[in-house]
């Protein structure tokens, strides 16, 4: 199984702050990485496809970049609405391996 | 407007069996790809199974620590999907979401069921 990797775990950040999260993964999956959001009690929410494209509603604060083994995650604005947990997914096989979370909380 | 609706959730005792039901709305479910993933209480998504379209074969797919236990089915003439999970042990303790796969540029779950809670525990 293809393992992802996250980093960091978690991190403290100001409303207005740039955010970067890593995402790892144990071999190469070309651009089939996916970033969802979590808030407490829901489900998660698709945020970027394919590396680095957008899904339609999500602002453009956020953005995705990477292929290969290394990905991130840019919140280029930090809203009070960001604050949660994000997870990458590969689909470059099955089974489509989640990242152990990053939770981004406020400072 | 998609809808995916879980529901079956419950208490159950280890070793027991449970079936975890997907109601879906809002677009074709029959050709949908469908995948179930768990979250353990305080802990991070787990991708447990996914199922192909009937037209694409209906084949199933697994993670390993559900295999020979968990199986995911659908009735396309109910537009629902199923989990049927025997031998159920506490690890299995988690909120079950239903999702709906979407393909552009590689596989996403697009659309999440609110998810259905299970306990096992004696």
């Amino acid at each position: 199984d293809i393992q992802m990797t996250q980093s960091p775990s978690s991190l403290s950040a100001s409303v207005g702050d740039r955010v970067t999260i890593t995402c790892r993964a144990s071999q190469s999956i070309g651009s089939y990485l996916n970033w969802y959001q979590q808030k407490p009690g829901k489900a998660p929410k698709l945020l970027i496809y394919a590396a680095s494209s957008l899904q339609s509603g999500v602002p453009s604060t956020f953005s995705g970049s990477g292929s290969g083994t290394d990905f991130t995650l840019t919140i280029t604005s930090l809203q009070p609405e960001d604050f949660a947990t994000y997870y990458c997914q590969q689909s470059y096989n099955t089974p489509r391996t989640f990242g152990q979370g990053t939770k981004v909380e406020i400072k | 407007e998609v809808q995916v609706v879980e529901s079956g959730g419950g208490l159950v005792k280890p070793g027991g069996s449970l079936r975890l039901s997907c109601a879906a709305s809002g677009f074709i479910f029959s050709n949908a790809w469908m995948s179930w993933v768990r979250q353990a209480p305080g802990k991070g998504l787990e991708w447990v199974g996914r199922i192909k379209s009937t037209n694409e074969g209906g084949t199933t797919d697994y993670a390993a620590p559900v295999k020979g236990r968990f199986t995911v089915s659908r009735d396309d003439s109910k537009n629902t999907l199923y989990l049927q999970m025997n031998s159920l042990k506490t690890d299995d303790t988690a909120v079950y979401y239903c999702t709906t796969d979407l393909y552009l540029g590689g596989w996403y779950s697009r659309y999440w069921g609110q998810g259905t809670l299970v306990t096992v525990s004696s």
